[in-house]
């Protein structure tokens, strides 16, 4: 099993729907979850952290966190073409900062 | 502010070739990384500093030798490098190493002739 796995897409959704990303992790020590946004050529971008379970919004941004299920997923709201990039999950191995990254999931928001 | 600045954006060199990657941050941040990224793969952590300090390399060939002047500053040094060494190059820095928050610099794409 990967320590952290994702779909890798693409997810095509229509302008204005919701995208829910999701990604899976091995490491039940695992304290913080994070979410960037690539675009092609481009280098990572923070969308979103989360340390504790439940929801966290930013904007039109959710990440939502389950522990138990070793599940955190993003969700975008009203999502737009300028959304269109690979979102990669992120989480710090146990020990030290080292994130192991998911492949990432491509998506696509057509207009 | 949360800027993580690469030079140079794009490094052409042959495999016999010296050359240096830069980075710098000026957010006070203790923990720097080196990341290689291949087309459509994720990331793939290299070298870590934590308070100027080589901390992790992740059994990365000698012809890649990072080094930490200082608190802001992170440098990659490259020789006799190998086509297959093209990517891109990405620098990040967190204010800590405790699973703490990584920005990333926009990133060297270099090609290895």
């Amino acid at each position: 099993q990967k320590e952290v796995e994702q779909n890798s897409g693409p997810l095509s959704v229509p302008e204005g729907a919701i995208a829910s990303l999701n990604c899976t992790y091995s490491d039940r020590g695992s304290q913080s979850f994070f979410w960037y946004r690539q675009y092609s050529g481009k280098s990572p971008e923070l969308i979103m952290f989360i340390y504790s379970n439940g929801d966290k919004e930013d904007g039109r941004f959710t990440a939502q966190l389950n522990k138990a299920s070793q599940y955190v997923s993003l969700l975008i709201r009203d999502s737009q073409p300028s959304d269109s990039a690979t979102y990669l999950c992120a989480v710090p191995r146990q020990a030290g900062n080292m994130l192991t990254f998911g492949g990432g999931t491509r998506l696509m928001v057509k207009p | 502010d949360t800027e993580v600045t690469q030079t140079p954006k794009h490094l052409v060199m042959g495999m016999t070739n010296k050359k240096s990657l830069k980075c710098e941050q000026h957010m006070g941040h203790r923990a720097m990384y080196w990341y290689k990224q291949k087309a459509k793969k994720p990331p793939e952590l290299m070298f870590v500093y934590s308070y100027e300090k080589l901390s992790i390399n992740e059994s990365v060939p000698s012809r890649f030798s990072p080094e930490c002047p200082n608190s802001s500053l992170l440098n990659l040094h490259l020789h006799a490098l190998q086509p297959e060494d093209s990517a891109l190059y990405l620098c990040a820095s967190s204010p800590g190493v405790a699973q703490e928050t990584q920005y990333f610099g926009p990133g060297t794409r270099l090609l290895v002739l």
